[in-house]
């Protein structure tokens, strides 16, 4: 079956701590997302890449790093800067810039940072 | 202002009911629009996909756009409690730039 997988889906950290959250996808999709999501805010940006070695800052970066080394994968690595990393960590895929298509997602991993 | 607004609910209805659900947005570019069920702890599913104004139907499930109004709605017929989760509406302009609405909370009492 086709889709998107993350993993852990529950993760804990202490403080002062960097954590990798995995995404990796077998769609064949071009562009993939991280969104974070925290109650009564909705879906909220932090990095996406359209094509491999290439990504852009979303709307709430800061804290944040990922690469795109290969087509399939697309880490997150929520640094120890990130001031309240605590939150559910959604990553969506879509066939790419050009196409009009809508974003697919995994089922999330939930971080709690201590 | 918000780019998208959707009321959090919660909603709860009688199981059968129709359910509507709304969204409204400010930008006029918005071209695609898509609704997501989101089940508790799970990732959002993918419901319905329109492009431009009217209607779109799948099931029990009618995706419905009026751009003029910069509206859109998702209607339920014959809820069933497996249609209690939280309902999200998004949007873009370009197809790689999404915009959401916060979600609503739905509950269908058997």
């Amino acid at each position: 079956d086709g889709g998107i997988t993350q993993s852990p889906k529950y993760l804990f950290r202490k403080e002062g701590q960097n954590v990798t959250l995995s995404c990796e996808q077998n769609l064949n999709h071009d562009a993939m997302y991280w969104y974070r999501q925290d109650p009564g805010q909705g879906l909220r940006l932090i990095y996406y890449s359209q094509i491999v070695n290439d990504f852009q800052k979303g709307d709430i970066a800061e804290g944040y790093s990922v690469s795109r080394e290969k087509k399939e994968s697309f880490p997150l690595t929520v640094t120890s800067a990130q001031k309240n990393p605590t939150a559910f960590y959604l990553c969506a895929s879509s066939i790419g810039t050009g196409f009009n298509s809508p974003l697919h997602f995994g089922n999330g991993t939930r971080l709690t940072v201590t | 202002q918000k780019e998208v607004e959707q009321d959090p609910g919660p909603l709860s209805v009688p199981e059968g009911a129709i359910v509507s659900l709304n969204c409204t947005y400010s930008n006029s570019a918005f071209q695609y629009f898509m609704w997501y069920r989101q089940y508790s702890r799970k990732g959002p599913e993918l419901l319905m996909y329109t492009y431009s104004s009217g209607n779109k139907e799948d099931g029990r499930f009618t995706a419905q756009v009026d751009k003029s109004s910069k509206y859109i709605s998702l209607f339920i017929r014959d809820s069933q409690p497996s249609d209690s989760a939280t309902y999200l509406c998004a949007m873009s302009n370009t197809g790689n730039q999404f915009y959401f609405g916060t979600g609503t909370s739905l509950t269908v009492i058997p």
